[in-house]
């Protein structure tokens, strides 16, 4: 079963809007982190959001914001006031806190394109 | 602050030869990760390391191989290349203490084609 589902494979949206990317995620670990990652088509990718599986708020950095519902397993990510910049793939991964896995666990991503 | 530092950026080789990427970390990180990413198959794990100790490693052939120094700094080796292994080899590194989920932060990558 696939641990992190993105649904989304393209998105197109108008600049200045908001938009919502979404993501799921199945583990049955109680200590775990989902992160999101930006990359540009120059291919570098960038740590955006991170929330943690104990945190009460819903973390937010910036125009990022992460729409955290942990009974419904899901971590969408929020970008607001969408700027042309922000045309990039844009994954979804989790890490699971169990002492033997190091590894981060990705979606298949997100191409978002803004339009001007 | 410096972030993580992958050489070379670009790698053209041929089947049957063998390859070295070399990943810096973030200064004060001690685990870094590989990360293999290929239009078909995603973001794959290849393996992590912290303290010069390989803690995980992912589902690659024998071929994939991996250390790291006392530095932190890391390298990767893959021998016996094979057309399908062009891909965007991505380092990254995070303080790696145990008990903690931190972000992991990614170098430029090293792009690789085999011909």
């Amino acid at each position: 079963a696939q641990k992190i589902t993105q649904t989304q494979p393209g998105m197109f949206v108008q600049e200045k809007e908001a938009v919502t990317l979404d993501c799921t995620y199945d583990t049955s670990d109680q200590s775990y982190g989902l992160f999101w990652y930006k990359q540009p088509s120059s291919g570098e990718m960038i740590f955006l959001i991170y929330q943690g599986s104990y945190d009460e708020q819903n973390a937010t950095e910036g125009r990022y914001s992460l729409n955290f519902q942990k009974a419904r397993k899901s971590a969408n990510l929020v970008i607001s006031a969408s700027q042309l910049g922000d045309s990039a793939m844009y994954f979804c991964a989790m890490r699971e806190g169990r002492r033997s896995n190091y590894q981060l666990i990705w979606g298949a991503g997100t191409k978002l394109i803004i339009k001007p | 602050k410096a972030g993580v530092t992958q050489t070379p950026r670009y790698l053209i080789k041929t089947r049957g030869q063998q390859v070295t990427l070399s990943c810096s970390p973030i200064s004060g990180h001690r685990s870094v990760s590989w990360y293999q990413q290929t239009p078909g198959q995603g973001l794959q794990f290849l393996f992590e390391y912290f303290s010069e100790t390989q803690r995980n490693k992912g589902n690659f052939p024998g071929r994939f191989s991996g250390r790291q120094f006392s530095n932190s700094r890391s390298e990767m080796n893959v021998s016996t290349l094979e057309l399908g292994d062009s891909a965007l080899y991505l380092c990254a590194s995070s303080p790696g203490g145990e008990g903690t989920i931190q972000p992991q932060h990614f170098g430029d990558g090293t792009r690789l084609s085999i011909l």
